[in-house]
């Protein structure tokens, strides 16, 4: 158990609909990261929030935007979804900002896009 | 070329093996972390390190800085140890996290 949990566990949606992905971190991690894995791949950085605040963004187009909240937890929305949307959204809590600090993961939510 | 390569992609061993997972990487890095992934998705970090060498139980990790190579080893190798381990790399200018596609393990009993 690393603390970090996450909501819904599995979801299915079509097509140009949007979609909103919840993550509960450890108390007093004030960062969170959202990873996209694709199946038989390895994860890929979405962005990182640090204190409320965008702190990095990876190679995703801005449909997909999150938010963080004080009571550390934090949300990851997609609008205009497309097939490739679907893979597992896996969210990290850590207690420094960046990557240097051991990551907790939660369990992740399974998107499916039909 | 990704960033980040592992070998092997698939490993099967017999119970009690002693098992070796390597990882390389092609950029300027803070820190190398190990994660562990059972089916069903969840992530389970097991080592970051910068040098040297970490031993937790029967795993034990290394690191050359200089070669940009790390291993991952695990003695008495169990069953349970079945997984997809990960390698990711926390890129020195960004702190991102780079991850290897991971290497599919099954200890047979």
């Amino acid at each position: 158990e690393t603390g970090v949990t996450q909501s819904p566990t599995h979801l299915i949606k079509t097509r140009g609909q949007q979609v909103t992905l919840r993550c509960s971190s450890q108390s007093g991690h004030n960062t969170v990261s959202w990873y996209q894995q694709a199946l038989g791949q390895g994860p890929q950085f979405i962005f990182q929030y640090y204190r409320e605040e965008e702190n990095g963004r990876g190679n995703f187009p801005p449909r997909f935007s999150g938010l963080q909240f004080p009571n550390y937890s934090s949300e990851l929305n997609v609008n205009a979804l497309e097939l490739d949307d679907s893979a597992l959204y896996l969210c990290a809590s850590s207690s420094t900002s960046g990557s240097r600090d051991t990551q907790y993961f939660g369990p992740g939510t399974r998107l499916t896009v039909l | 070329k990704n960033e980040v390569e592992q070998s092997p992609q698939n490993l099967t061993a017999q119970e009690g093996e002693f098992i070796t997972i390597n990882c390389s990487y092609s950029v300027g890095i803070s820190a190398l972390h190990w994660l562990q992934q059972h089916p069903g998705g969840g992530i389970v970090s097991l080592f970051m390190l910068s040098s040297g060498k970490k031993k937790h139980g029967r795993l034990i990790a290394t690191i050359n800085i200089q070669e940009k190579h790390s291993s991952l080893h695990i003695t008495a190798s169990h069953p349970r140890d079945s997984a997809v381990y990960i390698c990711a790399v926390s890129l020195r200018n960004t702190d991102k996290l780079i991850f290897g596609t991971g290497t599919r393990l099954q200890v047979f009993p």
